[in-house]
């Protein structure tokens, strides 16, 4: 089974308005989560990471929360633009493995 | 500065015949995996390895074999290909496998008839 799991296959927003891409995971001994953004034809390249002794990461338009109570983490995006439109991968590392959940289409409507 | 480049990036197989895939990175990096990514199933993880001559198991490592001779270059077998290995092959690489990003080559789109 896998660690972590994105239960949403898509999401849909309209250009301007907050993306929240949603990862549960289930193995409480990881040092970090990563997310991955992937267009079409082309490989997954990283955006973002929260390691295990925080609570938010932010850069830029992203933001990654960590609620390690409810074993869930989220990716903000604001403002979305049509650009983020991608397949969005959670990843997680506990030391020399990096796995991945099911992935996330966000598109961004114009 | 190439990265990770995988070849070939598309090849079709009988069921029954072996290939080889390679990746090479320019990177320097000790970190290397192999994942397939499928529709509904994400990117998994099939093999991957910790510095030159390790290999180890990763989540769906059934059907394939590894080899990592020189630091620089990961490769990945199927011996016998079956219908169940097409897919889209992802190989990446890093510095470290903790916080340091991953890179990802292209893909190599395998379909096995």
């Amino acid at each position: 089974d896998q660690q972590v799991k994105q239960n949403s296959p898509s999401l849909s927003v309209q250009e301007g308005r907050i993306s929240i891409l949603n990862c549960d995971y289930t193995n409480s001994m990881f040092d970090y989560f990563l997310w991955y953004k992937k267009y079409p034809a082309e490989g997954p390249t990283f955006l973002i990471s929260i390691s295990s002794i925080k609570d938010k990461n932010e850069d830029g338009r992203f933001t990654v929360f960590l609620n390690k109570s409810a074993k869930h983490l989220s990716l903000h995006i604001v403002p979305s633009q049509p650009g983020d439109s991608a397949v969005y991968f959670c990843g997680e590392t506990s030391g020399s493995r990096l796995t991945f959940g099911e992935g996330t289409q966000l598109t961004v409507n114009p | 500065n190439a990265g990770v480049t995988q070849t070939p990036k598309f090849r079709v197989l009988k069921t029954g015949q072996s290939m080889t895939l390679l990746c090479a990175q320019d990177m320097n990096h000790e970190y290397m995996y192999w994942y397939r990514q499928d529709p509904g199933m994400g990117l998994r993880l099939i093999h991957y390895s910790v510095g030159e001559g390790t290999t180890a198991k990763g989540e769906v490592p059934d059907g394939y074999n590894v080899s990592r001779l020189k630091k620089q270059n990961f490769l990945l077998g199927l011996e016998s290909a079956a219908p169940s290995q097409t897919s889209v092959y992802f190989c990446a690489s890093s510095h470290r496998g903790w916080n340091t990003e991953a890179f990802f080559g292209q893909g190599t789109r395998l379909t096995v008839v």
